[in-house]
């Protein structure tokens, strides 16, 4: 199985700065990459797919990048709202395993 | 608007079976693959199984393979997964999610606010 591994596990930033959450997967995985986030409570919603293009509604602030092993989810300026747990999940080969989340508080 | 909405949760005790069930509303049901997520109680996620619209490609966790069957009524506009054996370490939230239009290499899109299952005797 291929193993997704995000850092940090958790952070905590101010309202406008820049944020940077990365994911690793245990193998190469192209560009087969979700980033998820979840708000206590409720279900998941999807960011961005295909490691960089991002979901229809989603605010132009979240950007994705990366290919092969190594990618990372980038908040430009960071909003209150945005206060929550985010999820990687590879879909190259089930089972789709998602990475193990990084709790973003705002200070 | 998409609608995913889980049922069939609830307490059971370790072995025994039960049977979750996901009506999708708000979207041609039968052109996209489907899945089920699970949630432990403060825990992260965990992908449980994913269907094809056409029922060709299944796939599974190795931690629910051989004991969990999902399956899927497109007439019905309907995602089942049976659960049997159950075990403690099956208690979680169960979503069911909308996939892409394809399941190899696909992605979730949509999720439904998830059914708890309890394992306990």
């Amino acid at each position: 199985d291929i193993q997704m591994t995000q850092s940090p596990s958790s952070l905590s930033a101010y309202v406008g700065d820049r944020v940077t959450i990365t994911c690793r997967a245990s193998q190469s995985i192209g560009t087969y990459l979700t980033w998820f986030h979840q708000k206590p409570g409720k279900a998941p919603q999807l960011l961005i797919y295909a490691a960089s293009t991002l979901q229809s509604g989603v605010p132009s602030r979240f950007s994705g990048s990366g290919s092969g092993t190594d990618f990372t989810l980038t908040i430009s300026s960071l909003q209150p709202e945005d206060s929550a747990t985010y999820y990687c999940q590879q879909s190259d080969s089930t089972p789709y395993t998602f990475g193990q989340g990084t709790k973003l508080e705002i200070k | 608007e998409v609608q995913l909405v889980e049922s069939g949760g609830g307490l059971v005790q370790p072995g025994r079976s039960l049977r979750l069930s996901c009506a999708g509303s708000g979207f041609t049901f039968d052109d996209f693959a489907m899945h089920w997520v699970r949630q432990a109680p403060g825990q992260g996620l965990e992908w449980v199984s994913g269907i094809s619209w056409n029922r060709v490609f299944i796939g599974y966790a190795d931690s629910v393979k051989g004991r969990f069957t999902i399956s899927r009524d497109n007439a019905k506009n309907s995602l089942y997964l049976q659960m049997n054996s159950l075990r403690a370490e099956d208690t979680a939230f169960y979503y069911c999610a909308k996939g892409s239009t394809t399941i190899r290499r696909g992605f979730i899109v949509n999720w439904g606010q998830g059914t708890l299952v309890t394992v306990s005797s």
